[in-house]
């Protein structure tokens, strides 16, 4: 199976402030790789696809990059509504997820 | 526009049999592999295992020999069966499918609603 290990597990980050998550695969997964926001209680919401390609609807505030085995998702200027976890997820084989990245807002 | 929404018991007793199933409308069922993922309470995301219209199979090493995922092309549906359930397979289920744009380029992965499935004596 092909790890996904994100970082930081946590961060706390002010309004506005750039906020980077990144996600380190185990093996070269090309631009299979996608983002997830995720609110307690709330199914997983599509942030970016295909490692960089923003979901119709996500506001352009987020934005993902990388290829191979190492991936950067941004929030340039957080807002109050951006607080949750956040996933990676490969689809290069057989998927398998990041441990999350909870994000509170300072 | 895909939609995903899925059925089944939520509360189960040790042993029982776990059923869940997903109806795809909206896109194209055949030509692509559906899936299902679990959340444990607190935990982050499990993939349990995936289906083509066909058939074809892949599964989660730790849980494949306790599941099952088949599919019903005449209903665009494929469900989930785990055996002997425990207290450790309480968590929400979700079945995820693919996205396709007008052009037929992959556009990311839809959920369903998710079920939370309790196991409890």
């Amino acid at each position: 199976d092909i790890q996904m290990t994100q970082s930081p597990s946590s961060l706390s980050a002010s309004v506005g402030d750039r906020v980077t998550i990144t996600c380190r695969a185990s093996q070269s997964i090309d631009t299979y790789l996608n983002w997830y926001q995720q609110k307690p209680g709330k199914v997983p919401k599509l942030l970016i696809y295909a490692a960089s390609n923003l979901q119709t609807g996500v506001p352009a505030r987020f934005s993902g990059s990388g290829s191979g085995t190492d991936f950067t998702l941004t929030i340039s200027g957080l807002q109050p509504e951006d607080f949750g976890t956040y996933y990676c997820q490969q689809t290069y084989s057989t998927w398998t997820f990041g441990q999350g990245t909870k994000v509170e807002i300072k | 526009q895909v939609h995903l929404q899925q059925w089944g018991a939520g509360l189960l007793k040790p042993s029982e049999t776990l059923s869940l199933t997903c109806a795809v409308s909206g896109g194209s069922f055949s030509g692509h592999y559906w899936n299902w993922i679990r959340q444990s309470p607190g935990k982050g995301l499990e993939w349990i295992g995936d289906i083509n219209d066909s058939g074809m199979t892949n599964y989660n090493a730790s849980l494949k020999s306790r599941v099952t995922i088949s599919v019903d092309t005449s209903k665009n549906q494929f469900s989930l069966k785990l055996k002997s359930v425990t207290a450790a397979d309480t968590a929400v289920y979700y079945c995820v499918g693919p996205m396709y744009d007008s052009s037929g380029s992959y556009s990311g992965d839809t959920w369903g609603q998710g079920t939370l499935v309790s196991v409890s004596s």
